[in-house]
């Protein structure tokens, strides 16, 4: 069964600082897609990026990243310039490619931004 | 384009008792899913519809069941609720199943007292 491990429950940055939240997964496909989600008080959950798995260039949207290293089925999400809107419960998500939508979730990790 | 839309946003309930709730997708999506969250379990998938089918079914009891109508709206009833069915419950679409971009609504927050 696939399963997704995100180990830090809480995390802090100073604003306009990196902050990178680690994620790995255990998983015997070979096709699948990694995803982080966003989720503000608002309990939306908004998709922040995602990864295919076949593809060996790490995805980038503005100031999110990722760090993927299929190999050691470890999939980092880091953010640059940290800004107050980013505090949010971040979670690391994967999903088997053409089968089903089914999203496996990890526990999540809630960031915090200091001013 | 409006979005996933899932009613109630808020409800509370009685042990014992039953509950439907309501999933409206993005108009033009045909596969809904169906995700309960709480602080102790996380993200825990229910199941799937697509084109009015339950493709795939998560880990929970019989207690828990669902349905699509032929416009994709969907809809999951919970029988007999029990303390522990208080949760976040998350409804997400997608244009087909399979694909990669699922859009989630903002959730209907159950409690059971």
């Amino acid at each position: 069964a696939q399963t997704v491990t995100q180990s830090q429950p809480e995390m802090s940055v100073q604003e306009a600082e990196t902050v990178t939240l680690s994620c790995t997964y255990d998983t015997s496909e070979s096709d699948y897609y990694l995803f982080w989600y966003k989720q503000p008080p608002s309990r939306q959950m908004i998709l922040v990026i995602r990864q295919e798995a076949y593809k060996q260039q790490n995805a980038t949207e503005n100031r999110f990243s990722v760090n993927f290293q299929k190999a050691a089925k470890s999939f980092s999400l880091k953010i640059s310039d940290s800004q107050l809107g980013d505090a949010a419960m971040y979670f690391c998500a994967y999903r088997a490619m053409n089968r089903d939508d089914k999203i496996i979730f990890g526990k999540g990790t809630r960031l915090h931004i200091l001013p | 384009k409006a979005g996933v839309t899932q009613t109630p946003r808020y409800l509370i309930k009685t042990r014992g008792q039953q509950v439907t709730l309501s999933c409206s997708p993005i108009s033009g999506h045909r596969s809904v899913s169906w995700y309960q969250q709480t602080p102790g379990q996380g993200l825990q998938f229910l199941f799937e519809y697509f084109s009015e089918t339950q493709r795939n079914k998560g880990n929970f009891p019989g207690r828990f069941s669902g349905r699509q109508f032929s416009n994709s709206r969907s809809e999951m009833n919970v029988s007999t609720l029990e303390l522990g069915d208080s949760a976040l419950y998350l409804c997400a679409s997608s244009l087909a199943a399979g694909l990669i971009e699922a859009f989630f609504g903002q959730g209907t927050r159950l409690t059971v007292v």
